[in-house]
């Protein structure tokens, strides 16, 4: 089966300090992943997108790289704010159309 | 970006009792989503409801348990049947963005309770 996995254990960072998180998937390569934020209480919000083809992408403060690899996803947030402290969420396509698989997600704190 | 509201946002239900949760989105959509998030874990695909066809179920999850509609290209409801405890969930609906098939939008989810 496809698996997404992330590191369950939360992350806690300084303000200003670049936040990475990780997240590794089993089998094949998916043809993309995506990263959700989720606040507790709401759904995920979509953030990024990466495919296969592409080694990084950025927008803002967060940057995603795709390693086809290692089958790792690197996910950095920049400059990190006590604003960024949520649960973020990898997912990959899975079979064809829309399925999403996610991972579990990793907290993320961001302290003064 | 489309925008997605569930009801009820939450519901404490007592054990053999079902309960019907609404997704409305604001702009009309192919594909609509559900998933189940239990406590502590991530997202599961519960299945994927087209308008005018049989929704499409994944592996564990089953029509009499959780039955769903979709009426129209803005609206789908997601039944949970006989709940029992394990049930307690939150259920959110997603949709796929619009200009692209690639990206998910979710509802703020409902909060279920089994007592």
């Amino acid at each position: 089966s496809q698996k997404i996995e992330q590191n369950s254990e939360a992350l806690n960072i300084q303000e200003g300090k670049t936040a990475t998180l990780t997240c590794n998937y089993t089998n094949y390569s998916p043809a993309y992943l995506q990263w959700y934020r989720q606040d507790p209480g709401r759904g995920p919000v979509f953030l990024l997108l990466i495919r296969e083809n592409e080694k990084e992408k950025r927008k803002e403060r967060l940057k995603v790289t795709f390693d086809t690899t290692l089958k790792q996803s690197l996910f950095h947030i920049t400059a990190s704010q006590p604003a960024d402290s949520a649960t973020y969420l990898c997912a990959r396509a899975t079979g064809g159309g829309n399925k999403l698989t996610f991972g579990t997600g990793t907290q993320l704190k961001v302290e003064l | 970006s489309a925008v997605i509201s569930q009801k009820p946002s939450r519901d404490i239900c007592q054990r053999g009792t079902s309960l019907t949760i609404q997704c409305q989105v604001d702009s009309q959509v192919t594909m609509m989503f559900w998933y189940r998030q239990q406590p502590g874990q991530s997202l599961t695909l519960i299945a994927t409801a087209n308008q005018g066809s049989e929704a499409t179920y994944e592996s564990g999850f089953v029509i009499d348990k959780f039955p769903i509609s979709r009426p129209n290209l803005t609206f789908s409801t997601l039944t949970v049947s006989n709940m029992s405890p394990e049930d307690s969930s939150i259920y959110l609906c997603s949709v796929d963005e619009r200009e692209s098939t690639d990206t998910q939008y979710f509802g703020p989810g409902t909060r279920l309770t089994v007592l």
